[in-house]
């Protein structure tokens, strides 16, 4: 079975520090991970995906993700926390066939 | 990138209206559409699947006649909220897709309030 797990609620961080938003995810064979944002009273919006390739996953608006196969997480990091930032981040998995499982979302509040 | 069109952005109507949202992929051609409820700070929850062409499917406890799911075409999907109740109100979004290893591309949701 296929499940996508997102630990925190909630996460703080000061602006101009780094962020870090966990994701981990259980498939049965090779996942397809992405990451989205939804800002308030908004659909989400793509920031990054990780087929195959490099375990590292740069996307939009400064975002990266990491692909761990080991620890089966897809951790969305970004260097430098912006106040912009602050939204609704879901991360998602899919294996073949249609289906997506989107995690239940981790709120981040980047304080000025 | 790719875009999807989601209409109307807000509705409010009487108790017993049905309505119907709109879902358009503008630039692509959408083999499967999806239709999602959002509570207040909470996940999405996927209500159907639709593909073009054939009937949608639905998630478990998802009324079937209660949420009507047309996938007529490659860049339309309506789904209508038949005699709608307060407790229908929510955030309704949907999202297109054309190859599975791809993304989903959501529209910008549709808030239902029902009096």
């Amino acid at each position: 079975a296929q499940s996508v797990a997102q630990p925190e609620d909630q996460v703080n961080v000061a602006e101009g520090n780094p962020l870090t938003v966990k994701c981990t995810y259980s498939v049965s064979g090779n996942p397809y991970l992405f990451w989205y944002v939804q800002y308030p009273n908004r659909g989400l919006q793509f920031l990054l995906k990780y087929i195959t390739g490099d375990n590292l996953v740069k996307g939009s608006y400064g975002f990266e993700a990491e692909f761990n196969k080991s620890q089966t997480s897809f951790h969305l990091k970004k260097p430098s926390a912006l106040v912009s930032d602050s939204a609704l981040y879901f991360c998602a998995v899919r294996e073949t066939g249609n289906q997506f499982y989107f995690g239940t979302g981790t709120s981040l509040t980047v304080i000025p | 990138g790719a875009v999807v069109s989601q209409h109307p952005s807000w509705v409010i109507c009487k108790s017993g209206t049905s309505v119907k949202i709109e879902c358009r992929s503008l630039d692509f051609q959408a083999t499967t559409m999806f239709w999602y409820r959002q509570f207040p700070k909470q996940s999405l929850m996927l209500m159907a699947t639709s593909n073009e062409g054939s009937k949608a499917t639905y998630e478990q406890g998802v009324e079937k006649d209660k949420f009507l799911i047309n996938h007529a075409s490659l860049t339309l999907s309506t789904l209508t909220v038949t005699s709608a109740h307060p407790e229908d109100s929510s955030f309704y979004i949907c999202s297109a897709s054309n190859e599975w290893n791809q993304p989903q591309h959501f529209g910008d949701g549709t808030r239902l309030s029902i009096l």
